[in-house]
């Protein structure tokens, strides 16, 4: 069965770097575009990032545009997100999510960053 | 970029009636090319990752009850749960899936009346 797994968040200092994780298993990972998508304490979901397959293209929401990138392993199966000039902001759950054709039809759990001096 | 925009933040619904969602983008997200509306949506309960309930606006995920059920074109779409059941207290989110970014309504959250 589908599997996504997420990690990596931890607490980091504002200005500080961190880089997650998505280790995929039970399906094709080198076909599918895969996106992180963010979702802070209380609030609603925000999509980051994708990728596509072969790692083609890639797009991001303004807000981490610069500051975060997105890559992918498909020897390894797995996706990640470099993540610079952590803001306070920033403090969520990431979530990495399959694409099928730009609908997310698995989700990860999710890995909780916590931006904070 | 395109913004949705969901419609009510919330509502109280009681069992076994009609719940109705709204959600509106800011440009039309159906592609001339294949008429088909580029929206989604989901279902999030507390602690959980949200799920996909509907893709293309209105077909339905397999495993997905026929309550719930998808409309709209272009800007304007809608999610129906059309016998409310405990289960389904939730909050809903749409999303756009035109183009090279994606963007999610702000949710809208389903309770029990």
């Amino acid at each position: 069965q589908v599997q996504l797994v997420e990690s990596g968040g931890a607490l980091v200092k504002p200005g500080g770097s961190l880089r997650l994780s998505c280790a995929a298993s039970g399906f094709t990972f080198k076909i599918y575009y895969m996106s992180w998508i963010r979702q802070a304490p209380g609030k609603g979901l925000e999509w980051l990032s994708y990728i596509s397959s072969a790692s083609t293209y890639s797009d991001y929401a303004d807000s981490v545009k610069g500051r975060f990138t997105i890559s992918r392993d498909d020897a390894q199966n797995s996706m990640y997100l470099q993540m610079h000039n952590l803001r306070a902001e920033d403090t969520a759950i990431y979530y990495c999510a399959t694409e099928n054709w730009g609908a997310f039809d698995y989700w990860g759990q999710g890995t909780l960053v916590t931006v904070s001096s | 970029d395109i913004v949705m925009t969901q419609s009510p933040d919330s509502l109280a619904v009681s069992l076994g009636e009609r719940a109705t969602i709204n959600c509106k983008s800011s440009q039309s997200v159906s592609h001339s090319s294949d008429n088909k509306n580029y929206l989604g949506w989901y279902q999030q309960k507390p602690g959980q990752p949200p799920k996909l309930l509907i893709r293309w606006a209105s077909t339905r995920e397999s495993g997905v009850p026929d309550r719930f059920s998808g409309s709209g074109s272009g800007t304007d779409f809608t999610l129906t749960i059309s016998s409310l059941q405990a289960e389904d207290v939730a909050v809903y989110y749409c999303q756009h899936y035109f183009g090279t970014t994606r963007t999610f309504g702000q949710g809208t959250k389903v309770e029990i009346k």
